[in-house]
């Protein structure tokens, strides 16, 4: 099993739809997770991070985690061409200020027009 | 503020050749990774620096691969000989570091290394 797991995709959205991406991790004792964005032929770009259950949101998106059943989501609200991209879970397996982040392979979304 | 550089952006070489990338962290983080990207996945970790220290290496092919953070600033990495399979994108990436909410990754635009 590995460590993080995403849906490769792609995901395929209408403009102005909200696309959902989904991330599940197998450490339960994981503290802090990630969302990257990488353009392609770019190097991620942190969009997001979560630490408590729950929601939080920051402009159109919203993260979501679920420590009891182990996952992560993105919201992405009215979905823009421009989000086309591969998004990339990473869940932090150190603590205590060590930093190891563990990259899901991404879940590539076409937001088409 | 100016971003993680990394040298060069695109690298073609010969198998069994060596090869080497520089990394140049955002000024003052003292934390500094190198991750290798292959196409379709995820980066994954190669080594990580607090400082001048190598604290986890545990994913470095040692055999064939090196790295240096003389000073605490820049670093190097280096594979020799390089083979096929080392084709693939080295990043590095850079973090303030401490405790906290300290913890965000910034990472350079990579070097794309092809291995014929």
């Amino acid at each position: 099993q590995k460590e993080v797991e995403q849906n490769s995709g792609p995901l395929s959205v209408p403009e102005g739809a909200i696309a959902s991406l989904n991330c599940t991790y197998s450490d339960r004792g994981s503290q802090s997770f990630f969302w990257y964005r990488q353009y392609s032929g770019k190097s991620p770009e942190l969009i997001m991070s979560i630490y408590s259950n729950g929601d939080k949101e920051d402009g159109r998106f919203t993260a979501q985690l679920n420590k009891a059943s182990q996952y992560v989501s993105l919201l992405i609200r009215d979905s823009q061409p421009s989000d086309s991209a591969t998004y990339l879970c990473a869940v932090n397996l150190g603590s205590g200020g060590y930093n190891k982040l563990i990259f899901g392979a991404g879940t590539r979304l076409a937001v088409h027009p | 503020e100016a971003g993680v550089v990394q040298s060069p952006r695109y690298k073609i070489i010969e198998k069994k050749q060596p090869v080497a990338f520089w990394c140049n962290p955002i000024s003052g983080h003292n934390t500094l990774y190198w991750y290798r990207q292959n196409l379709g996945q995820g980066p994954e970790l190669l080594i990580r620096y607090e400082n001048e220290e190598a604290v986890d290496d545990s994913q470095l092919p040692k055999d064939r691969f090196s790295a240096e953070r003389l000073k605490g600033v820049d670093s190097t990495l280096k594979i020799q000989p390089a083979e096929l399979g080392d084709s693939a994108v080295y990043l590095c990436a850079s973090q303030a570091g401490g405790t906290g909410r300290k913890d965000t990754q910034y990472f350079g635009p990579g070097t794309r290394l092809t291995v014929l």
